[in-house]
Order: structure tokens, then sequence, then C-alpha cells
């Protein structure tokens, strides 16, 4: 069968770095992805990885491990304004996007 | 990124009438389009998949009848709600992809109150 799983909340603070994980199950897989969803807004692209390592964009990086069924997302330098919904989801075999429950990342001062 | 455009953000009916919601890709064309529904504070939930010119696959659960879809061009999809009731009241949400190897990109959502 198909799984995907991420914490439900998280809480940071301001200034400081917070890693999102996201475990999955899944017998076909063309790549993870990672969105962003402000409440009452629709999600907004932030990664795409389908290869294992590193990926670096400005503030936020994202990491896969396919052996693993893992990656997570990294947040450095949170701001107020990363309060949000952070989703992950999988491409599986048939190109199709299975989604994470979401997980929801509160920013103290 | 590439821009989807979702219409209208909002809109209030009044029970058993229809509400037709667009969904447009603006720069480039789209392949297939999704439609999501949300409900407050959970995931997002596939209702149906389009790809232009062939119908829509629905999810297990989502009734065709009710949620119609067309995909009638390449960056135009609409999803029209048929009979609307109180618990159709949700966050509907389209996205759009060039072809199965890219990203989603994602309209801006619509609010639905069926009063």
């Amino acid at each position: 069968g198909q799984n995907i799983d991420q914490p439900t909340e998280m809480t940071a603070t301001e200034g400081a770095i917070v890693q999102i994980n996201c475990t999955y199950q899944t017998s076909g897989f063309n790549g993870l992805f990672w969105y962003q969803q402000h409440a009452g807004e629709a999600p907004t692209f932030l990664s795409y990885n389908v290869l294992d390592g590193l990926e670096e964009k400005g503030r936020f990086s994202s990491f896969l491990s396919r052996s693993k069924g893992y990656s997570y997302l990294l947040l450095k330098e949170l701001q107020m304004k990363d309060s949000a919904s952070y989703l992950c989801a999988f491409m599986d075999s048939n190109y199709q996007l299975i989604w994470g429950a979401g997980t929801k990342l509160i920013i103290k001062p | 990124g590439a821009v989807v455009s979702q219409h209208p953000s909002w809109v209030i009916c009044k029970s058993g009438t229809s509400v037709k919601i667009e969904c447009r890709s603006l720069d480039f064309q789209a392949t297939t389009m999704f439609w999501y529904r949300q409900f407050p504070k959970q995931s997002l939930m596939l209702m149906a998949t389009s790809n232009e010119g062939s119908k829509a696959t629905y999810e297990q659960g989502v009734e065709k009848d009710k949620f119609l879809i067309n995909h009638a061009s390449l960056t135009l999809s609409t999803l029209t709600v048929t009979s609307a009731h109180p618990e159709d009241s949700s966050f509907y949400i389209c996205s759009a992809r060039v072809d199965r190897e890219t990203e989603a990109f994602f309209g801006q959502g619509t609010r639905l109150t069926v009063v």
C-alpha cells in the first residue's frame, strides 16, 4: 500500500532552524514535493526532489533518501511569515500526487 | 513560477442552486488539472483528475453527477457543484501541471458557502 506521514504540529523560535520530517511508503516513486500553505490560501510550491541528497534554495532546503522513504524540509533563519502548514507529497508510479496531512509550523518571537 | 488563476475567490449560494468554478493556466498549457477540496484544518482531498479532451477521473466517494468537471481546453477546466447543500461548503482548489513529470501549480482557491 501507500502511505505518507508527517508531524501534525511543530513550534520554533524566530531566527532559529527547524526540520520537518516526512516518511512515506510506496512501490512506485517519481519524486517528492514540499508545499507551503498559509491559512485560508492555496499551497505554493517549495521544492521537488527525485534523486537522493540535499537541494538548497535560499533559506529552505529539502533532503531525500529514497532507500529510507524519508525526506525533510529544513527552514533556516525563521521569520514570523514562515508560520504556515507545510505539505509533503510524493508522486507515485502513475504520476499521481499522494499528500501528507501537513505540518502546522508555529513561529514564536 | 507558472500562474494558475481560479475564479471566483469566494461565493455564497443558496441551497439547491449550482455554482461554477473556473481554473485557468495563464502562461502555460496544462495537460492535467486536479480539483481538491479542503475542510478547515485538514489536508487536501483529491476529488478528480482531468485531462484535456477526456472525461475526468473521480476519486472514490466523489459523486461525478454532483461535481461536474469539464476540461475543454489546455488552459481551462471548470468544476460545477450542482444542487449545492450546506455540507458542500468548503475550500475548493485547482492545480495544473504541464506534464506528469513537473510540479503542479495551484490556483488561489474558492471558498464556497452554501446557505
